[in-house]
């Protein structure tokens, strides 16, 4: 079945810098890609999407990029506050099929 | 205003007990789920709902069922509780089966003592 792969587990990064999560799916039939931020204490929010159309995708700091051939696609956040510390989730899906997700990755921002 | 709401959000119980939680979305969403998050932070699913379609996961204890009243509801009934069913559970939903996002609810802390 699929499988959704994130790395790393834990990434610590100073304020200011960039941060960058990856993941790798295996169904080479999933073609929407999502990303999900969950702070302390609440559930995860979508923060940005991607379908398998589309190469880029930018939001103001954030950024996701697909590579279909590969088979992976990362987050980029860049000029990183110290509001963007949560736990970042990458998932995948196709038609009529649920969300296959990352195991997360705890974001540090260091002041 | 709250898109989708879940109660209770604290829950402590004793081994052996039922409860339930209660989940209710005002998107006109399509699709609800249920899903149990570890102490490592992990997503599993425990249950999708879609057009009165049931999807389960097979790995779920037939002690959790879920129950829809109508397409905005879907509450989650726990028989006997153990105390490896402490965890927090999520309530979601979404337009559709796949390509669509995913809107949760606060959570729902389960302690089972």
């Amino acid at each position: 079945g699929e499988n959704v792969e994130q790395h790393p587990s834990t990434l610590s990064v100073q304020e200011g810098d960039s941060a960058v999560i990856k993941c790798t799916y295996s169904d080479s039939a999933s073609n929407y890609f999502p990303w999900y931020k969950q702070e302390l204490g609440k559930g995860p929010q979508l923060i940005i999407d991607i379908r398998s159309n589309v190469g880029e995708k930018k939001d103001q700091r954030i950024a996701v990029t697909l590579n279909k051939t590969a088979k992976h696609f990362s987050l980029h956040i860049t000029e990183t506050q110290p509001e963007d510390s949560a736990v970042y989730f990458c998932a995948a899906s196709w038609s009529n099929y649920q969300l296959i997700w990352g195991a997360g990755t705890k974001l540090i921002i260091k002041p | 205003d709250t898109a989708v709401s879940q109660t209770p959000k604290y829950l402590v119980t004793q081994m052996g007990n039922d409860k339930s939680i209660k989940c209710e979305q005002n998107l006109g969403h399509d699709t609800m789920y249920w899903y149990k998050q570890d102490s490592k932070k992990f997503l599993k699913i425990m249950f999708s709902y879609n057009n009165k379609e049931l999807i389960i996961n097979e790995t779920v204890p037939n002690r959790f069922s879920p129950k829809s009243p109508d397409k905005a509801h879907l509450n989650l009934h726990i028989n006997s509780l153990e105390l490896g069913d402490s965890a927090v559970y999520f309530c979601a939903s979404s337009q559709a089966l796949g390509e669509s996002g995913y809107t949760f609810g606060s959570g729902t802390r389960l302690t089972v003592v």
